[in-house]
């Protein structure tokens, strides 16, 4: 079966950096995004990564290595905005996202 | 502009009732999606469609979900003869692009179906 595993939740201090894990299992590999999901709200985009490596983009990284089937967001210098839900996916090898549950990320002051 | 729309944005409907929940995607976005999100999980695929034609419904769970899109605009997911197990939150995205590769979807706001 296809399988995504990320922390079910993460807590965080404010201004501090955070790194949120995703192992995945999936039949076949077209890419891997991470979104973000406030509660009661709609998952946006963060990031997508297809090839090994890290791609940074602001306050947020992504890395991915294919071979381990891992992959982890990392969270520079946190602000309480960034308190939410972290969504792991992947695209399989019939284009469908397979997503991880979640990682429930709480910033403390 | 405006993104992706969904209404209604709350249901409630008592087991054995059908509902039909709607999606309007972004303008000229080729591909719309719909999914189940369970509370405390992901998102769940259920449908594809790649302007009118639903080209994947691999993931709809039963024959008493339907989904249609006429246009190649809105779409409506429809379910029947709901039952507890159908309570979610029902996620409708759309993409500019067709399905493959790098494919950033923009999601609507979700519509809450509970049932009693």
């Amino acid at each position: 079966g296809q399988n995504i595993d990320q922390p079910t939740e993460m807590t965080a201090t404010e201004g501090a950096i955070v790194q949120i894990n995703c192992t995945y299992q999936t039949s076949g590999f077209n890419g891997l995004f991470w979104y973000q999901q406030h509660a009661g709200e709609a998952p946006t985009f963060l990031s997508y990564n297809v090839l090994d490596g890290l791609e940074e983009k602001g306050r947020f990284s992504s890395f991915l290595s294919r071979s381990k089937g891992y992959s982890y967001l990392l969270l520079k210098e946190l602000q309480m905005k960034d308190s939410a839900s972290y969504l792991c996916a992947v695209l399989d090898s019939n284009y469908q996202l397979i997503w991880g549950a979640g990682t429930k990320l709480i910033i403390k002051p | 502009g405006a993104g992706v729309s969904q209404s209604p944005r709350y249901k409630v409907a008592k087991r054995g009732q059908d509902v039909a929940l709607r999606c309007d995607p972004i303008s000229g976005h080729v591909s719309l999606f719909w999914y189940q999100q369970a509370l405390g999980q992901g998102p769940e695929f259920l449908t594809y469609f790649q302007n009118e034609a639903q080209l994947d419904k691999s993931g709809l769970p039963s024959d008493r979900f339907f989904a249609e899109r006429p246009e190649g605009s809105v779409s409506t997911l429809k379910i029947q003869r709901t039952q507890q197990e159908d309570s979610a939150v029902y996620l409708c995205a759309s993409s500019p692009e067709v399905r493959g590769g790098y494919n950033e979807q923009f999601f609507g706001p979700g519509t809450r179906l509970t049932v009693l």
